[in-house]
């Protein structure tokens, strides 16, 4: 069975940093592209950052770019999220979500989230 | 790209029909539209990918459908447990993900 569970989410001041953690199981983590899409309370979904099955590329959203790092050891089975110089509209739960590129073209399993608030 | 999703509320009775609109600013591949369910509290689920086919285990009264610009999620007869929001996806290279802003399917 396919898992992913997030962890490191909590309560942060503005201007602070906070590192999340996915850890994968129940298939072959290196092989599957990886993302992390937030969604602010009461909003929509927003894509924030991809990484590549061997972290051979990443791609940040332009609201976290320059801020915010992804990056993943295939050898825990773990996708991470360095996030610095956070701000209020960060606040938000952030899921690990894996990638399929053949035929879905989209998410096919999503962790349950981990809450991030930002505030002082 | 933008997705533009309407109507923003859609208030229905279980038993009708549900007709969900995903607008693109510009032409999607239909191999790269995708849609997906959210309950409250709970992760999005794939419902349908390549913007006609149903992932696994997802009920044939959920039907996708168009291309170009203009899609379609439909819902042929509501259930009690198909009342939550309904996203729109596309799938790019930089943005990766780019999701329309969401239809909430309400009991009237």
């Amino acid at each position: 069975e396919v898992q992913l569970v997030e962890s490191g989410g909590g309560l942060v001041k503005p201007g602070g940093s906070l590192r999340l953690s996915c850890a994968a199981s129940g298939f072959t983590f290196s092989s599957y592209g990886m993302n992390w899409v937030r969604q602010a309370p009461g909003k929509g979904l927003e894509w924030v950052s991809y990484i590549s099955s061997s972290s051979d590329y990443t791609f940040y959203a332009d609201s976290v770019k320059g801020r915010f790092t992804i990056s993943r050891d295939n050898a825990k089975n773990s996708l991470y999220l360095q996030m610095n110089s956070l701000s209020a509209e960060d606040t938000a739960v952030y899921y690990c979500a894996r990638e399929r590129v053949v035929t879905i073209y989209g998410v096919d399993y999503w962790g349950q989230g981990t809450l991030v608030t930002v505030s002082s | 790209n933008v997705l533009t999703q309407s109507p923003g509320t859609l208030s229905l009775s279980p038993g009708e029909r549900a007709t969900l609109s995903c607008r693109a600013s510009q032409s999607v591949s239909s191999s790269y539209l995708a849609w997906y369910q959210q309950k409250p509290g709970q992760a999005p689920r794939l419902l349908i990918y390549g913007a006609s086919s149903r992932a696994t285990g997802i009920p044939d009264r959920f039907s996708g459908s168009g291309s170009g610009t203009d899609f379609t999620l439909t819902i042929s007869r509501l259930e009690p447990e198909d009342f939550a929001v309904y996203y729109c996806q596309q799938y790019g290279n930089s943005p990766r993900l780019t999701f329309g802003g969401g239809t909430k399917v309400e009991i009237k």
